[in-house]
Order: structure tokens, then C-alpha cells, then sequence
């Protein structure tokens, strides 16, 4: 199994507060990704990162931000927390295998709920 | 449309019935994942393809890269194998996600 850990697993918070979910990987993968996952909608992008302090948004960026200072840890912050930001919450990882293709980990996600 | 489509998106089989779940894409790719996930899990790879066939145990993936198609084949299906199976398209760094199959295997 890949090292990837996400903490916290379980997250209850109120309307408006700051919360930050950690992704840390032991595999020194380039890739790293956020997606989140409803009822419906499947698994869609939040954001992902190509490098150290390389990041770009996904499909469903919005009211949220990432950082990623090193290469084993990606960041996802919910600035404002809202109802709609209920959900699981999925890191991955991207590493390479053979040549030019790239194998997906994901973590063991992240329940959070916004009240 | 979705860019990559699923079906069925419910399925339930008979322990022992050969289970099959197809994907379309319409977009270019380099692979294509088949990806895991049992009820309140993590999510697991099983595949990824970008021609022909791979085998592993009593899974079978494959996939037409001309037309845009892939399939999971489950041979003897077991209850174990109960859970949500999700195809995905893997276009530039990124993946790209279809709805997931959800699969029930009956005793």
C-alpha cells in the first residue's frame, strides 16, 4: 500500500470557522491531488498540485485554498466553512509506473460536517 | 454529457453470475483506472489500462482505445465483491471521473 495519511479522519465544525485538512505522503510523489465526494456527483477535483508551491484549481474550486510547502504534505483549507462543504474528502497521490503512465493512491478520506 | 459515462450505475447479480460494467469517454486519455470503493470505505485501484487487457484474479479489464470504450468483467462474482466500481479517464496529470457503478452480489 502507498503511504498516504489524512488527518483529521472524522471532522464536525459550525458554519463560518477555518478548517484545514492535512494530506502527507512517505512515497515522494510529484502529484498530489484534493477531490470530494457526494451523493450524486461522484468524485470531482478540488485542487491539485504538480509540485512544491505548484498548485492549480480543479472543477470545484471555490471556497477553497492549498498550500503545499513540501513535497509530502498538501494542504486543503476551508476558509469560511459552509453547509455545501459537507462531504468526504479524498487525497491522492500520483506516482509514476513504467513509462509515462502514472498510478493513483488515494487516502482513506476525510468525513467532514459543517453544521 | 458527462465525459466519461458509466453503466449500468446499479447492478445486482447472483453469487456465482459473470458481472460486466461498461465506460465511455469522449475524451483523449493516456489510461484509463478502474477504481474500488466498498460501502464507507477508501478507494482502491484494480487497473489501469491503456490497451488491450489486464487479468488479475477473477478481474478483467479491458479496453478499445478507438472506440473510447473500456469494460470490468467480474468472473464468479461473490458477495465480497459488492461495492461501488468507478472508471476514470486520465487526461492530462489529472483524472476525470465517471458516476460509479454501484454493484450487489446476492448469496
Amino acid at each position: 500500500d502507498a503511504g498516504i495519511t489524512q488527518s483529521p479522519r472524522h471532522k464536525v465544525t459550525e458554519t463560518g470557522t477555518p478548517v484545514t485538512l492535512r494530506c502527507h505522503q512517505t512515497e515522494n510523489h510529484r502529484y498530489m491531488y484534493w477531490y470530494r465526494q457526494d451523493p450524486g456527483h461522484g468524485l470531482r477535483l478540488i485542487h491539485y498540485s504538480y509540485g512544491v508551491k505548484d498548485t492549480d484549481k480543479g472543477e470545484v474550486s471555490d471556497g477553497y485554498s492549498v498550500s503545499r510547502s513540501k513535497t509530502e504534505d498538501f494542504l486543503l483549507t476551508l476558509e469560511s466553512a459552509t453547509s455545501s462543504q459537507t462531504s468526504v474528502y479524498f487525497c491522492a497521490i500520483s506516482g509514476p509506473v513504467g513509462t509515462g503512465f502514472y498510478e493513483q493512491y488515494f487516502g482513506p478520506g476525510t468525513r467532514l460536517t459543517v453544521t | 454529457k458527462n465525459e466519461v459515462e458509466q453503466s449500468p450505475q446499479n447492478l445486482t447479480a447472483q453469487e456465482g453470475e459473470f458481472i460486466t460494467i461498461n465506460c465511455s469517454y469522449s475524451v483523449g486519455i493516456s489510461a484509463l483506472h478502474w477504481l474500488q470503493q466498498h460501502p464507507g470505505g477508501g478507494i482502491v485501484s484494480l487497473f489501469m489500462l491503456s490497451s488491450g487487457k489486464k487479468k488479475h484474479g477473477r478481474l478483467i479489464a479491458t479496453i478499445n482505445i478507438q472506440e473510447k470504450h473500456s469494460s470490468l468483467h467480474i468472473t464468479a462474482s461473490h458477495p465480497r465483491d459488492s461495492a461501488v466500481y468507478i472508471c476514470a479517464a486520465h487526461q492530462g496529470g489529472k483524472l476525470i471521473f465517471g458516476q460509479g457503478t454501484e454493484l450487489s452480489v446476492k448469496p
